[in-house]
């Protein structure tokens, strides 16, 4: 059973880099797929931030692509997600998620709320 | 990119069915069969119920099915249950980039 745990800080300012991290459990991350990260914030719907396949090659949304980096160490079976000169419009609960080729993504991690405030 | 359009809300009683459409363009929901739906219940993280426009997942009921036509998708709820009441999400393919595109959420309540 594959499973997925969001970890980071939880609290950050303006203007510093967003960094969490997605470790993968029951599955291994050289063995395929893609892996992704889904944003949602308070009260609104998700927004694709991007995707890693298990190679490196990486996926980002247009609207975001300028300030993230999506990596994947197969070594400790987890990737990452930075998002660098954070705003407050960046507050959201952050997902990570298995991905298809076919674009669905299941499963889930549990999600993590990342606030952006001075 | 734009996201897809999905209506704000939707109900029905319980027994009923109920279905709510997902509107894209040719370059996503169009263009590909590759359309995805998510129920997400407060507090909670998104549980994929239809893939590639569709197919359920193992353990989904098959009183959710999913259908395309043209550049619209929709999600078919049928006899409904109050554990239904939920936030619902399409989801499309959206390139050759693996880019991915969401649709703005619809609430379902279940009367």
């Amino acid at each position: 059973q594959v499973q997925l745990q969001e970890s980071g800080p939880g609290l950050m300012k303006p203007s510093e880099t967003l960094s969490l991290t997605c470790a993968v459990s029951g599955h291994s991350i050289r063995s395929g797929f893609y892996w992704g990260w889904i944003r949602q914030p308070p009260g609104k719907g998700l927004e694709w931030i991007g995707s890693i396949y298990h190679s490196g090659s990486t996926y980002y949304n247009p609207s975001l692509k300028s300030r993230v980096t999506i990596s994947v160490d197969t070594s400790n079976n987890q990737f990452s997600l930075r998002l660098s000169s954070a705003t407050a419009a960046d507050t959201a609960v952050y997902f990570c998620a298995r991905k298809s080729g076919s674009a669905w993504f299941d499963p889930w991690g549990q999600g993590t709320l990342v606030t952006v405030s001075t | 990119q734009s996201a897809l359009t999905q209506p704000p809300s939707a109900s029905g009683s319980p027994g009923q069915s109920v279905t709510i459409s997902c509107t894209g363009t040719s370059s996503d929901v169009g263009g590909y069969n590759y359309v995805s739906w998510y129920q997400q219940h407060p507090g909670k993280a998104p549980k994929l119920m239809i893939y590639e426009v569709t197919k359920r997942p193992s353990g989904v009921p098959d009183r959710f099915s999913g259908s395309k036509s043209g550049n619209t998708a929709s999600l078919t709820v049928s006899g409904l249950q109050a554990e239904d009441e939920a936030d619902y999400y399409c989801s499309s393919f959206a390139g050759s980039n693996n880019f991915v595109v969401f649709g703005g959420g619809t609430k379902l309540t279940v009367l």
